[in-house]
C-alpha cells in the first residue's frame, strides 16, 4: 500500500535554532502534500498545503516565514522550522494523496515530535 | 474548518460492536465522507470512506443515511487495539482534510 515516511520521528532543539523534517511518499508520486500541527490532547490543524514546483499555500495565522515548506520533487516535502522556540514544540505529521484502485484517500505519516528546550 | 459533529469519548466492550456516530449536516453534494483513527503518538490511519452509498471493507462498515447529513462508523468486533481517536472528515476529493475533534474510542476487556 501507500507508504508515507516522515524523518525523523523526534528531534530536540536549541531555542533559535532551524530544524528540517522530511515528508517522503515511498511507492508513489504526491504532486500535493499537506502539513499538520498536534499538540497534546487536541486535534490534527491544517498547516498548509505542499504543491510540487511551486509555493505553499498557508492556512490563516500560519506564518509562512517560520514554518518554510519546499516541495521540490514528486516524493519529496520538507518543512523548515525557523528559529524554533519552546511554543513551537508540537507533533508534526505530513499527509499525500495516494489513488491506488478502489481505496484512494490521504496517506499520512508517522509524524515528527518535535521539542524545543 | 471541521464540517463534523462527534461525541467527544465513547466505551465499548471488548468482542461487541463499536458503533460510532458523526454528522455533518451542511455537506454537499460531491463531498465525500472519510474516517481514519489516531492511535496514540501515530499518524491518523485510513479506515473507510464512501459518497452514498454504505461501504464495508475488512476494518468496517460505513453506514450513510439517506440524506447524507450524519453517518456510523461500525467495528463489527471490536479489540483493544481498536482503542483510539476516530475522525470523521467531509472533503472534496483531493481537498484538503480539516480535522474536528473526534471521538475517543476505549475498548474495554
Amino acid at each position: 500500500g501507500a507508504v508515507v515516511s516522515q524523518h525523523p520521528s523526534r528531534v530536540i532543539c536549541k531555542s533559535g535554532t532551524s530544524v528540517k523534517i522530511e515528508c517522503r511518499s515511498l511507492d508513489f508520486q504526491a504532486t500535493t502534500m499537506f502539513w499538520y500541527r498536534q499538540f497534546p490532547k487536541q486535534s490534527l490543524m491544517l498547516m498548509a498545503t505542499s504543491n510540487e514546483g511551486s509555493k505553499a499555500t498557508y492556512e490563516q495565522g500560519v506564518e509562512k516565514d517560520k514554518f518554510l515548506i519546499n516541495h521540490a520533487s514528486l516524493t519529496l516535502s520538507t518543512l523548515t522550522v525557523t528559529s524554533a522556540h519552546p511554543e513551537d514544540s508540537s507533533f508534526y505529521i505530513c499527509s499525500a494523496e495516494a489513488r491506488q484502485g478502489k481505496n484512494y484517500g490521504y496517506t499520512f505519516g508517522s509524524g515528527t515530535r518535535l521539542t524545543v528546550v | 474548518d471541521a464540517k463534523t459533529t462527534q461525541p467527544p469519548s465513547m466505551d465499548c466492550a471488548e468482542g461487541r460492536a463499536a458503533n460510532l456516530p458523526c454528522n455533518h449536516s451542511t455537506i454537499s453534494g460531491n463531498e465525500y465522507v472519510y474516517w481514519y483513527r489516531q492511535i496514540h503518538s501515530q499518524g491518523p490511519q485510513y479506515i473507510i470512506h464512501g459518497l452514498k452509498n454504505n461501504e464495508t471493507n475488512e476494518m468496517a462498515s460505513l453506514i450513510i443515511t439517506e440524506d447524507r447529513k450524519s453517518s456510523t462508523l461500525i467495528l463489527p468486533h471490536a479489540t483493544l487495539r481498536d482503542t483510539a481517536v476516530y475522525y470523521c472528515i467531509v472533503s472534496l476529493t483531493g481537498n484538503q482534510f480539516y480535522f474536528g475533534t473526534g471521538t475517543s474510542l476505549t475498548v474495554i476487556p
